[in-house]
């Protein structure tokens, strides 16, 4: 069964530091995506990056960056010089294929707080 | 440019009473979804429809109906409201296989 594991329930910084959330997942099919979502104290779902299992290239997107690495199935988030408003939960998700719909596993969510 | 909309968004109903979560999106997706959120386990997926005229249980459909009432709609039925459904539900819908979901607001419902 597909399983994404966020290890850290909540990480608080202070304003300016960096940050890495953790993700991991299990799964046995050999092409698979992964996701992850911003949600703020609004509560809405933001997406944030999707990355194929074909493409181990890291990513970087202004203060964002993402590490996937398929030998540990990880597939970690950092943010460089956190702000205020990048305090969210956020979370990490795998993709089931399943009879034409796309599933979503989503791992338990890391809430981070910027303290100013 | 509404994506998905959900109603209502706050709701609190009596154990035993029944309600419908109403879902709607103007993106012309072909699936819909429904996931309900609690603390300390992200999202769980409670019933799908890969395309209009399908639907099929997630992992946690006890207690919950649904009906894709077409291709823009997607409404969750709860026969008999308990306290342990009380949480946030979510709506999505997705376009392709590969795409990512999009997300209605939530609606926040507290069974007393």
């Amino acid at each position: 069964a597909q399983k994404v594991t966020q290890a850290q329930t909540e990480i608080s910084v202070v304003e300016k530091e960096d940050v890495t959330l953790d993700c991991v997942y299990e799964t046995r099919d050999t092409t698979y995506y992964l996701f992850w979502y911003k949600q703020p104290p609004s509560g809405e779902l933001v997406f944030l990056i999707r990355r194929n299992s074909f493409d181990e290239q890291n990513e970087i997107s202004g203060r964002y960056s993402w590490n996937f690495q398929k030998s540990t199935s990880s597939f970690n988030f950092t943010i460089t010089a956190s702000q205020v408003v990048d305090s969210a939960v956020y979370f990490c998700a795998l993709r089931e294929l399943t009879q034409g719909a796309q599933k979503l596993v989503f791992g338990q969510g890391t809430r981070l707080t910027i303290n100013p | 440019n509404a994506g998905v909309t959900q109603t209502p968004k706050f709701q609190v109903l009596k154990t035993g009473q029944s309600m419908t979560l109403q879902c709607a999106q103007d993106m012309n997706h072909n699936s819909m979804y429904w996931y309900r959120q609690d603390p300390g386990m992200g999202l769980r997926l409670i019933y799908y429809s890969a395309s209009e005229g399908t639907t099929d249980k997630g992992e946690v459909p006890n207690g919950y109906n649904v009906s894709r009432l077409n291709k823009r709609e997607f409404s969750l039925r709860l026969e008999s409201a308990a306290p342990s459904q009380t949480s946030v539900y979510f709506c999505a819908s997705t376009e392709h296989l590969n795409t990512e979901a999009f997300f209605g607001q939530g609606t926040r419902l507290t069974v007393v």
